[in-house]
């Protein structure tokens, strides 16, 4: 079955802990982004990136890095996570770069106290 | 600045009604346009879209409509059903860059 996977679906989590969110795909897609949902905000990009080893910034970066070693895998990595971080947070990949219709996963609620 | 607005927050509209959402967009570089929906503790999955060069885009009883001009575009659902109760996400697209609106909480009365 083609997916996005992430993990995990919900953590509760201390400030300044790192933690990271996983997130794997097995369509052989090339592009893969991170989104938070934040009530009223609608989803705002965090990263994204257009093949391996290829990352960009999006609209909220701050407080977040990423890789992409491999075409499956994008992980996000909170260093030191803060309560401003507590959010709903989403995966989605792409066999187009950037365009068109973008498959996400079933999204991964994150509270930092 | 939000560039994508869907100034709905909620929608409520009886079972076999039309249902129509809406959504407003600030860039005129943006090309292409899509709907996505969302239940609850799950992902957005992609409705429909649109591209600029078209006005309208039907799919079974889902209709996508865009005024290049108003920066608008709608989304018409009709019949509406019990199981289109969702939250509704518009996303404007140009060049990588893509935005998505709050999203409007559709219910469908039975």
């Amino acid at each position: 079955e083609a997916q996005v996977t992430q993990n995990p679906r919900y953590l509760i989590t201390v400030t300044g802990k790192k933690l990271t969110v996983t997130c794997s795909q097995n369509m052989n897609h090339e592009y893969m982004s991170w989104y938070r949902q934040d009530p009223g905000l609608g989803l705002r990009q965090i990263y994204y990136s257009m093949n391996v080893e290829v990352t960009d910034k999006g609209d909220v970066p701050e407080g977040y890095k990423v890789s992409r070693k491999e075409k499956r895998n994008f992980p996000l990595i909170l260093e030191s996570p803060s309560p401003n971080q507590t959010s709903l947070y989403f995966c989605a990949s792409s066999p187009f770069q950037g365009v068109g219709e973008l498959f996400f996963g079933e999204g991964s609620r994150l509270t930092v106290l | 600045d939000q560039q994508v607005k869907q100034n709905s927050p909620s929608l409520s509209v009886q079972e076999g009604r039309i249902s129509i959402l809406n959504c407003d967009y600030t860039n005129s570089m943006f090309d292409y346009f899509l709907w996505y929906k969302k239940y609850p503790a799950e992902g957005p999955t992609f409705l429909i879209s649109i591209s600029s060069i078209k006005d309208k885009n039907e799919d079974g009883r889902f209709t996508v409509f865009l005024n290049k001009s108003a920066k608008h575009l709608s989304l018409h659902i009709v019949p509406s059903q019990p199981g289109d109760s969702a939250v509704y996400f518009c996303a404007v697209y140009n060049n990588n860059d893509m935005r998505f609106g709050a999203g409007t909480r559709l219910t469908v009365k039975p």
